[in-house]
């Protein structure tokens, strides 16, 4: 069956530090989606995506946040100059149609740890 | 905005006993969705709703849609312990047009189940 892998499982940096986190959606999907949970916490919304650009952000995407989809195949969430608050898991999400936005997949996420 | 609020918190129960969990919002959704996260992984969905009053069934869980679109509950019967994990109600946002946007997730009620 297919997945939304997701690399680092785990990403531990240094505040202050850019770091990168990156998704593989499903092949065919074409709406793609970045969450995050703080410990403990529920699911955040952060971005979502389609057809190359951004379609919705919340108000956590400040200026630090940005997503790119570089190629067919990853999409990834940059975050420039981490804080300790941004530890938290990140999820990615996709899904095929415009109207699937309550099936979204979601990866295993990446946990970061900002110190 | 729109906000899910979700009950009970945390839940410790037998095996073999039933367990019931809700979640309310103050606005109408279209759409509710159920997930469960297990320990270091991404939500998955366990039941979608997608007409109010509807009630649906996947193995020993139940799950309905409020008859006045601001409710869900979801039950499980017969607990056994893989069932442990955080169970998460979320709902497609509802964009200016109608259209269906990013999920808005409930804060969880964390399930123990006693051996």
């Amino acid at each position: 069956e297919p997945e939304v892998t997701q690399t680092p499982s785990h990403q531990v940096t240094q505040m202050g530090q850019e770091v990168i986190l990156r998704c593989v959606p499903i092949s065919n999907h074409l709406y793609f989606y970045w969450y995050r949970q703080i410990l403990g916490q529920k699911v955040e919304f952060l971005v979502s995506f389609y057809n190359n650009e951004i379609s919705e952000k919340s108000e956590i995407f400040d200026d630090q946040f940005s997503v790119e989809r570089p190629d067919g195949s990853n999409f990834t969430l940059k975050i420039r100059s981490t804080k300790l608050e941004d530890s938290a898991m990140y999820f990615c999400a996709s899904h095929r149609l415009a109207g699937d936005t309550d099936t979204q997949y979601f990866g295993p996420g990446t946990r970061l740890t900002v110190l | 905005g729109q906000q899910l609020n979700q009950s009970p918190q945390s839940m410790f129960i037998q095996e073999g006993e039933d367990v019931s969990m809700n979640c309310t919002s103050s606005s109408i959704f279209n759409t509710w969705l159920w997930y469960k996260q297990d320990p270091g992984e991404g939500p998955v969905l366990l039941i979608a709703l997608y007409k109010a009053g509807e009630l649906t069934s996947n193995g020993r869980l139940t799950a309905q849609f409020g008859i006045t679109r601001k409710d869900s509950f979801l039950n499980i019967s017969a607990s056994i312990p893989s069932d442990v994990g955080i169970y998460f109600c979320a709902g497609p946002v509802i964009n200016y047009g109608g259209s269906q946007g990013n999920l808005i997730f409930g804060k969880g009620t964390k399930l123990s189940v006693k051996p």
